[in-house]
C-alpha cells in the first residue's frame, strides 16, 4: 500500500470557522492531489500540485486553497467553512510523466459543516 | 471536453458468476489512459487496472480485465469468478491528457456492485 496518511479522518465544524486538512505521504512522490466525494458525483478534483510550492485549481476549487512546503505535505484549507463543503475529502499521489501514472489514494476526511 | 459515463448505477450478481461493468468515454486527443478503481463500504479507493490507448492487448490483473473497444470508445471493467468480496462501488475514470503543468484524472459516477451469496 501507498505510504498516504489524511488527517484528521473526521471533523465536525461549524459554518464560517477555518478548517485544514493534511495529507501526508512518504513515497516521495511529485504529484499531489485533493478530490471531494460527493454522492451521484463520483470524484472531483479540488486543486493539485506537481512540486513544491508548485500548485493549480481543479475543476471545483472555489472556496479552498493549498498549500505545499514539502514534498511530503500538502494542506488543503477551507477558508471560512460552508454547508456545501461536507463531504469526503481525499487526497492522491502519482508519478510518472507529468504525473500521468495510476493515482493512490489516503483513506480519506469525512467533514461535516453545521 | 474529456468525459467518463457510467450508465449502470447498480449492478447484483450471484457469486462465482463473470460480471462486466460499463464504461464509455469521450475525448478527442489520442493519447490517454483509462483506469478502473474499487471503494468497498469501508471507503477507501483501490486502484484495479490501467489501460493505455495505444496498448494493443487488452489489460489483465488476475480477475480483472479490462475489455478496451477503441472505436466504440468504451473500456468496460470484467470481473471473473466473482466473490463476495467484489461488492463495493466501482469507478471508471480517464486520465486527462490536457496539456497543464500535471495529469489529471476524471471520474465516472461509479457502480454499485452487489455480490449474492
Amino acid at each position: 500500500d501507498a505510504g498516504i496518511t489524511q488527517s484528521p479522518r473526521h471533523k465536525v465544524t461549524e459554518t464560517g470557522t477555518p478548517v485544514t486538512l493534511r495529507c501526508h505521504q512518504t513515497e516521495n512522490h511529485r504529484y499531489m492531489y485533493w478530490y471531494r466525494q460527493d454522492p451521484g458525483h463520483g470524484l472531483r478534483l479540488i486543486h493539485y500540485s506537481y512540486g513544491v510550492k508548485d500548485t493549480d485549481k481543479g475543476e471545483v476549487s472555489d472556496g479552498y486553497s493549498v498549500s505545499r512546503s514539502k514534498t511530503e505535505d500538502f494542506l488543503l484549507t477551507l477558508e471560512s467553512a460552508t454547508s456545501s463543503q461536507t463531504s469526503v475529502y481525499f487526497c492522491a499521489i502519482s508519478e510518472g510523466l507529468a504525473g500521468a501514472n495510476e493515482q493512490y489514494f489516503g483513506p480519506g476526511t469525512r467533514l461535516t459543516v453545521t | 471536453a474529456q468525459k467518463i459515463t457510467q450508465t449502470q448505477p447498480g449492478m447484483f450478481v450471484q457469486e462465482k458468476e463473470a460480471v462486466t461493468l460499463d464504461c464509455t468515454y469521450d475525448t478527442s486527443d489520442p493519447s490517454y489512459g483509462l483506469f478502473w478503481y474499487k471503494q468497498p463500504s469501508s471507503g477507501e479507493m483501490i486502484f484495479l487496472i490501467y489501460q493505455g490507448s495505444y496498448d494493443q492487448q487488452n489489460a489483465t490483473e488476475g480477475r480483472y480485465s479490462l475489455n478496451f473497444q477503441k472505436a466504440r470508445k468504451s473500456a468496460n471493467l470484467v470481473i471473473s469468478a466473482s466473490q463476495l468480496g467484489d461488492s463495493a462501488m466501482y469507478f471508471c475514470a480517464m486520465r486527462d491528457p490536457g496539456y497543464s503543468s500535471a495529469s489529471k484524472i476524471i471520474f465516472g459516477s461509479g457502480t454499485r456492485l452487489s455480490i449474492r451469496p
